[in-house]
């Protein structure tokens, strides 16, 4: 069963900084691209960043380029997103997902809140 | 970027009844080469991840009751629900996975009528 379960989320100030993980299990983590997306409270998905199976490509949403840094640990089945400079814009619930060039599974997520 | 526009934003539908939802790309997203529009529909349900229900346009998932089915091409395309059931309540969500930023519409709200 596939299964992908974000953790490191919580309550951090505006310019704060965040590592989000991504355990995933029940399928070959090495083998595919992965995303990362993001749905603020009572609004729509938002795509993040993906990364390619190797980790030789990455691409983020204009929005986060540059404060964003999507990684990944094969050896360790996990996904990685780096959040920094937040700001209150970046308040959300961050999901996982595997990326097939369709999202086919997803996360329960995380949440992100920044607020003072 | 592509700029992908529901509708309507949300929509009341009597059990077994049909629902339709619309959804309209700022440019193409069927790809030449192979003919598939990269177009995915999601569902998403109170505090839960979306769930892929319809990838490229009109292939059904496993598991995806056969009364939701996609249709359309290029830039135009629709969900429909040809009998509406209690646990089809949700919001709707049309994606493009043609190029990044791989872009959502703003949602549809389903509700029963």
């Amino acid at each position: 069963e596939v299964q992908l379960v974000e953790s490191g989320g919580g309550l951090v100030q505006p310019g704060g900084s965040l590592r989000l993980s991504c355990a995933a299990s029940g399928f070959t983590f090495s083998n595919y691209w992965m995303s990362w997306v993001r749905q603020a409270p009572g609004k729509g998905l938002e795509w993040v960043a993906h990364i390619r199976h190797d980790g030789g490509e990455r691409y983020y949403v204009d929005s986060v380029e540059g404060r964003f840094t999507i990684s990944r640990d094969n050896a360790k089945n996990s996904l990685y997103l780096q959040v920094n400079a937040l700001r209150a814009d970046d308040t959300a619930v961050y999901y996982c997902a595997r990326d097939r060039r369709l999202w086919d599974f997803w996360g329960q997520g995380t949440l992100v809140t920044v607020s003072s | 970027d592509i700029v992908m526009t529901q509708s309507p934003d949300s929509l009341a539908v009597s059990l077994g009844e049909r629902a339709t939802i619309n959804c309209k790309s700022s440019q193409s997203v069927l790809w030449s080469s192979n003919n598939k529009n990269y177009l995915t529909w999601f569902q998403q349900k109170p505090g839960q991840p979306p769930k892929l229900l319809i990838s490229w346009a009109s292939t059904r998932e496993s598991g995806v009751p056969d009364r939701f089915s996609g249709s359309g091409s290029g830039t135009d395309f629709t969900l429909t629900i040809s009998s509406l059931q209690a646990e089809d309540v949700a919001v709707y969500y049309c994606q493009q996975y043609y190029s990044a930023p791989y872009t959502f519409g703003q949602g549809t709200k389903l509700e029963i009528k």
